[in-house]
C-alpha cells in the first residue's frame, strides 16, 4: 500500500520557473526521501530529511518537512527542461530497516 | 564508486516460467532491497537483505523470493510467472544501517514483460 500521496500529479511549469511538490504521508517515520525518474528507468536519490530536521537544501532543491502535519514538500528553483521527470517521495520507518514506502509521484514537465 | 548494477535490463518471459533477477550493490553496501513499479500500483516494497538474511518483506505472494549472498549480491526469483507480474524491478543498496534508515540508492532496473 502507499504511505503518502503526492501533489499535484502533474506539473506543466515554463524553464525558469519555480516547481513546488509536495507529500503527505500517514504514519509516524524516520525519515523521508525524494527521489527523481526519467521515463520507466531507475529512481535517483535527491535529498534524505530526517524526522528531527525542518529543512534541508541541495543546489538548487529545498525540501521542508513538517512533522506535525505529516508532510512534505521539495522545491525545485529556476527549472530547467532536464528537470522533466516524476518526482516520488519515500518514507522510511524506525526500526523499519531500509524499508522505504513511497507516495503516488508528481510528474513535472519543464516547458522551454 | 560504482552504482547499483542490475541485471539483465530486459527480460521477456513467458505464462508459468520462473525467472531470476540479479542485483550487485554498491561497494561496501551490505542492504538490499527490492521494489516492484507497475502503472497501476505504484512503486511496491517486495523484501530488503541484510547480511544475508530477509529482514524486511512485502505483501507479495511466496512466489516471489529472494536472497543475498556473502558478497551482498542479491537474487530475487519469481516462480510461475503470471501476466501481472510484468513490471520494472528495482534493487536498491543501501550502507549498513542500525535503526534508523540511510539513503537508498537504485539501480536502473530490470524491464520484465510476462506474455
Amino acid at each position: 500500500s502507499q504511505q503518502g500521496e503526492e501533489d499535484p500529479q502533474a506539473l506543466s511549469i515554463q524553464e525558469g520557473e519555480n516547481a513546488t511538490m509536495n507529500c503527505s504521508y500517514k504514519t509516524s517515520i524516520n525519515n523521508l526521501q525524494w527521489y527523481r525518474q526519467n521515463s520507466g528507468r531507475g529512481l535517483v536519490h535527491l535529498i534524505l530529511i530526517r524526522s528531527n530536521e525542518r529543512e534541508k537544501h541541495s543546489g538548487r532543491l529545498r525540501v521542508t518537512l513538517d512533522t506535525s502535519k505529516k508532510s512534505s514538500s521539495l522545491l525545485i528553483t529556476a527549472s530547467r527542461a532536464a528537470d522533466t521527470a516524476s518526482y516520488f517521495c519515500a518514507t522510511g520507518l524506525t526500526g523499519g530497516g531500509n524499508k522505504l514506502t513511497f507516495g503516488t509521484g508528481t510528474q513535472l514537465k519543464v516547458e522551454l | 564508486k560504482a552504482g547499483v548494477t542490475q541485471t539483465p535490463r530486459y527480460l521477456i518471459k513467458t505464462r508459468g516460467q520462473q525467472v531470476t533477477l540479479s542485483c550487485s550493490p554498491i561497494s561496501g553496501h551490505r542492504s538490499v532491497s527490492w521494489y516492484q513499479q507497475t502503472p497501476g500500483q505504484g512503486l511496491q516494497f517486495l523484501f530488503e537483505y541484510f547480511s544475508e538474511t530477509q529482514r524486511n518483506k512485502g505483501n507479495f505472494p511466496g512466489r516471489f523470493s529472494g536472497r543475498q549472498f556473502s558478497n551482498s549480491r542479491s537474487e530475487m526469483n519469481v516462480s510461475t510467472l503470471e501476466l501481472g507480474d510484468s513490471a520494472l524491478y528495482l534493487c536498491a543498496s543501501s550502507p549498513d544501517p542500525i535503526n534508523s534508515g540511510t539513503e537508498a540508492f537504485f539501480g536502473q532496473g530490470t524491464r520484465l514483460t510476462v506474455v
